[in-house]
Parts: structure tokens; C-alpha cells; sequence
């Protein structure tokens, strides 16, 4: 059974950078695209990108400017930063398992999700 | 606000049978593109429900149905049952943005 779980500050200030990381579990990073969702207090999901085992990556147009993706197969983890946060970017983040390729992409497999709060 | 749209709530009695719609437009559903579903139960993370319009993952029972007509997409809930409260989520692809769109929720009550 294939296992996602994120790490990384809960705490991040504002126009300071947000890193996560998500390892995976479970089952090998190579073969599958991996993306980042998020979810901010009492609102909808987000998509904010994917990247494949090859090292491809595509972005939510809204947050392109500021969003990098990048995985590491040795370790079977991928990350994300996000640049220049501001409160806005107070949300949980979910790292997830994209299920076929675009356009009928969706995700099968969730990380339990972690909250990042931005606040001075 | 989301691409697609979701009604914000609904409500059941047990047993009864509620829908959740999920709009879209000529760039995502209207196009033809895939719709899936997700469940949230309270204080967890999403989980799959239905996938490629209507298609169940193991495990998830067939009092859940999905179906799709033009623009707008639904999931069906029959048998309403207590531990069906949850938020539902539709996704899609959207040609114009060029990635993955998800409506903003419906939070379903049970009565």
C-alpha cells in the first residue's frame, strides 16, 4: 500500500519561502507523477503542480511564478517551495499520486496532509 | 472562485437519495474531459470516490454513482447513511488554464 508523507516547517513568515518535502512509501517514485494540493482553512482544494519520476514538471498558471517542484528518486521524495508567501498561502498541503496522464489525470493516493500557517 | 462550481451544501435523511452538481464549462467538462470525485471526511485528507465519471476504486460502495451531461457533472448518494457526511469534491482538466481544476466543495449534511 503506498504511503505519502509530508514534512517541513509549519511556521513560515511572510515573503520567506515555503519548503515541503513528501516521502513516499510503500511502493517506488519511478513510473508515476506526483503532485501538490492544497487547502486553505475552510475553503476548496488547489492544484499547484506535478512533477514525474523523470523530472517534468507543470504548474498551476496562478501560481507558476513562485511554485518549483523537484524529486529525488534516491530517496523516493519529492519537494515543493514556494516563493515570496503571504498570508494568502496559509493553507494545508497535501502531497498525492497522479493516477494517468493529462487530460484524465486524477489522484489515487493522499499524504494525510500537513498545515502550514504564514504569520509573522 | 473555482472553475467548477459546487453547490456549497445539501442535506439528507438517512435512507434518502441526494445529488451534488458540479458546473463547469466548454473548457473542462463541456469539452469532454474526465470528472472525478472526492470525499472528505471531517479533520482527514481527501479520498477517491469516483473516478473517469463513473467508475467506483475498491471499497467504495455502488450507493455511489456518478454521471455526466454537457457542462455540468453529478454525483449521486443513495441509501444516505450517517457516516456519508463528509465535503465532496469534483475535479477536472481545464484546456484553457492547461492543468487540474477542482470545484470549491459541497458540504453534504445528514439530517
Amino acid at each position: 500500500q503506498v504511503q505519502l508523507q509530508e514534512s517541513g516547517p509549519g511556521l513560515v513568515k511572510p515573503s520567506e519561502n515555503l519548503s515541503l518535502t513528501c516521502t513516499v512509501s510503500g511502493g517506488s517514485i519511478s513510473g508515476y507523477y506526483w503532485s501538490w494540493i492544497r487547502q486553505p482553512p475552510g475553503k476548496g482544494l488547489e492544484w499547484i503542480g506535478f512533477i514525474s519520476y523523470t523530472g517534468s514538471t507543470n504548474y498551476n498558471p496562478s501560481l507558476k511564478s513562485r511554485v518549483s517542484i523537484s524529486v529525488d528518486t534516491s530517496k523516493n521524495e519529492f519537494s515543493l517551495r514556494l516563493s515570496s508567501v503571504t498570508a494568502a498561502d496559509t493553507a494545508v498541503y497535501y502531497c498525492v499520486r497522479n493516477s494517468r496522464l493529462l487530460p484524465a489525470t486524477f489522484f489515487d493516493y493522499w499524504g494525510q496532509g500537513t498545515l502550514v500557517t504564514v504569520s509573522s | 472562485q473555482s472553475v467548477l462550481t459546487q453547490p456549497p451544501s445539501v442535506s439528507g435523511a438517512p435512507g434518502q437519495r441526494v445529488t451534488i452538481s458540479c458546473t463547469g464549462s466548454s473548457s473542462n467538462i463541456g469539452a469532454g474531459y474526465d470528472v472525478h470525485w472526492y470525499q472528505q471526511l471531517p479533520g482527514t485528507a481527501p479520498k477517491l470516490l469516483i473516478h473517469v465519471t463513473n467508475n467506483r476504486p475498491s471499497g467504495v460502495p455502488d450507493r455511489f454513482s456518478g454521471s455526466k451531461s454537457g457542462t455540468s457533472a453529478s454525483l449521486a448518494i443513495t441509501g444516505l447513511q450517517a457516516d456519508d457526511e463528509a465535503e465532496y469534491h469534483c475535479q477536472a482538466y481545464d484546456s484553457r488554464l492547461g492543468g487540474l481544476v477542482f470545484g470549491g466543495g459541497t458540504k453534504l449534511t445528514v439530517l
